[in-house]
């Protein structure tokens, strides 16, 4: 496989629920980022990872947490999700900070 | 802070009709202006870019020149095709606490008629 995958493609669960999102990328990139996509909201930011090491978490709240066991592998754990948690969650790569990102397809996450 | 601002949609064209998506930003310093488009069921992939004030970014019949005067960058096409049907992101880039991000507009959905 190229360029940066994501699984689950799509996801229902219920706030009790304990998932996990899984991101790969096959581009030998150092950065790896989590978004946030809301309808009729902009793209937010919620995670960067730079060589494995998290370099930013803009106040997302700690039902959302993030693993990067290596360069190519990104996770995102979610656990007591509320429906306002329901959006497509999208994963990018890039070759460090500041250079172009390369971005998966996204989870469709629905929390009932 | 920095911010991007993207004229809001939906936006429904006919086929070979010129479109014209208007971005504006603002921004310490010197960003990097990007667009990035969405398919329907797909990521979002970088459309153009540019990287200083007076370069023009295009690609795919779609251009964008950095207007620092103006703080735009706003996206053409003179003849869209139903195959352009997307969301369009107008992006920057700063630096902020010695990392780079990207800001994102809300997006822009663009949907071209046979």
């Amino acid at each position: 496989e190229t360029g940066v995958t994501q699984t689950p493609r799509h996801l229902v669960m219920g706030m009790t629920n304990k998932k996990s999102l899984k991101c790969e990328q096959h581009l030998g990139h150092n950065a790896m980022y989590w978004y946030k996509q809301s309808a009729k909201k902009p793209l937010e930011l919620m995670f960067v990872y730079s060589l494995e090491e998290r370099v930013e978490n803009n106040s997302v709240p700690s039902r959302f947490s993030p693993e990067c066991p290596n360069s190519s592998h990104l996770f995102l754990h979610l656990h007591t999700l509320q429906p306002e948690d329901s959006a497509l969650y999208l994963c990018a790569s890039s070759q460090a900070e500041g250079y172009e990102q390369y971005f998966g397809p996204g989870t469709r996450l629905t929390v009932t | 802070g920095d911010s991007v601002t993207q004229m809001e949609g939906p936006v429904t064209l006919s086929e070979e009709a010129f479109l014209t998506i208007n971005c504006t930003y603002t921004a310490t310093g010197y960003p990097s202006l990007f667009w990035y488009v969405q398919y329907p069921g797909e990521g979002l992939q970088l459309l153009l870019k540019a990287t200083k004030a007076d370069d023009k970014g295009s690609n795919k019949g779609f251009e964008a020149t950095y207007r620092k005067e103006t703080t735009s960058f706003h996206l053409e096409k003179g003849s869209v095709q139903v195959s352009d049907s997307a969301v369009y992101f107008c992006a920057l880039s700063v630096s902020q606490g010695g990392s780079e991000k990207l800001v994102f507009g809300k997006g822009t959905k663009l949907t071209v008629n046979p």
